[in-house]
C-alpha cells in the first residue's frame, strides 16, 4: 500500500544552520505531497504542498520539490530559527477521490540559540 | 486560527462514561475528517465524510461513533473507551476529497481515558 518514510529524529541544529528533512514515498498513481508542522501543544498546520512532478512548494523560507524519479519530497530551509522548533510531517494524498492523507512518522526539529 | 474549531480542547473521561467531541469548520468545505494521533503510532485516519455521507471508516472500533449532521459540523461520540484510546483527536476539512485539495486541521482535542 501507499506509504511515507521520513528521516528519524530528533534533528538538532544551531540557529542559522541549513535544514534538510528527508521524505520518500511509495504510491500508486500520482499523489499530491504535503509538509505539515506541529508546534508543541497544537494541531497540524499546512506548511507547503505540491500536486505534480517538479512542482516546488514554498512557505516561510521552507521549500520542497516533488521528485517523481526519486519518489522524494525533501524539506529544506536555508537558515533556521529557534521558532522553527516543532515536529514536521510529510504526507501524501492519494490519487482518486478518497481524501485519505497518509503521514510519515514525523521528525522533531530542535533549534538552539 | 485555521477555520476548523474543536471542542473541548481537553477531556478526561472514565471508561464507563459517554462523551462527545465536536468540530466545526467555517471554510465552506464539503469534506470533514477525524484523525487520531497517539504517542506510539503515526497519525491515522479514522473517518471521512463528504457532503455528510461517510465515505471511509478505517476499521475503527464501534466505541467511536461519528456523526455529521451537515457539512460544517462533525461529532465523535465516545463510549466505553479504553486507556489505550487516550490520544490527540484531530478534526480536519477540505473542499473535496480528490488529490488536488488541501486538508486543513483543527487544534485537536486531547483525550485522556482513566
Amino acid at each position: 500500500g501507499d506509504s511515507v518514510t521520513q528521516m528519524e529524529g530528533p534533528v538538532t541544529l544551531s540557529e542559522e544552520a541549513f535544514l534538510t528533512i528527508n521524505c520518500t514515498y511509495t504510491a500508486t498513481g500520482y499523489p499530491s505531497l504535503f509538509w505539515y508542522v506541529q508546534y508543541p501543544g497544537e494541531g497540524l498546520q499546512l506548511l507547503l504542498k505540491a500536486t505534480k512532478a517538479d512542482d516546488k512548494g514554498s512557505n516561510k523560507g521552507f521549500e520542497a520539490t516533488y521528485r517523481k524519479e526519486t519518489t522524494s519530497f525533501h524539506l529544506e530551509k536555508g537558515s533556521v530559527q529557534v521558532s522553527d522548533s516543532a515536529v514536521y510531517f510529510c504526507a501524501l494524498l492519494r490519487s482518486g477521490n478518497t481524501g485519505k492523507l497518509i503521514f510519515g512518522q514525523g521528525t522533531t526539529l530542535q533549534v538552539k540559540p | 486560527e485555521t477555520g476548523v474549531t474543536q471542542t473541548p480542547r481537553h477531556l478526561v473521561m472514565g471508561m464507563t462514561n459517554k462523551k462527545s467531541l465536536k468540530c466545526e469548520q467555517h471554510l465552506g468545505h464539503n469534506a470533514m475528517y477525524w484523525y487520531k494521533q497517539s504517542a506510539k503510532k503515526p497519525l491515522e485516519l479514522m473517518f471521512v465524510y463528504n457532503f455528510k455521507e461517510q465515505t471511509e471508516n478505517n476499521s475503527v472500533p464501534s466505541r467511536f461513533s461519528p456523526e455529521c449532521p451537515n457539512s460544517s459540523h462533525l461529532f465523535l461520540h465516545l463510549h466505553t473507551l479504553q486507556p489505550e484510546d487516550s490520544a490527540l483527536y484531530l478534526c480536519a476539512s477540505s473542499l473535496g476529497t480528490d488529490k488536488g485539495n488541501t486538508i486543513y486541521f483543527g487544534e485537536g482535542s486531547w483525550l485522556t481515558v482513566v
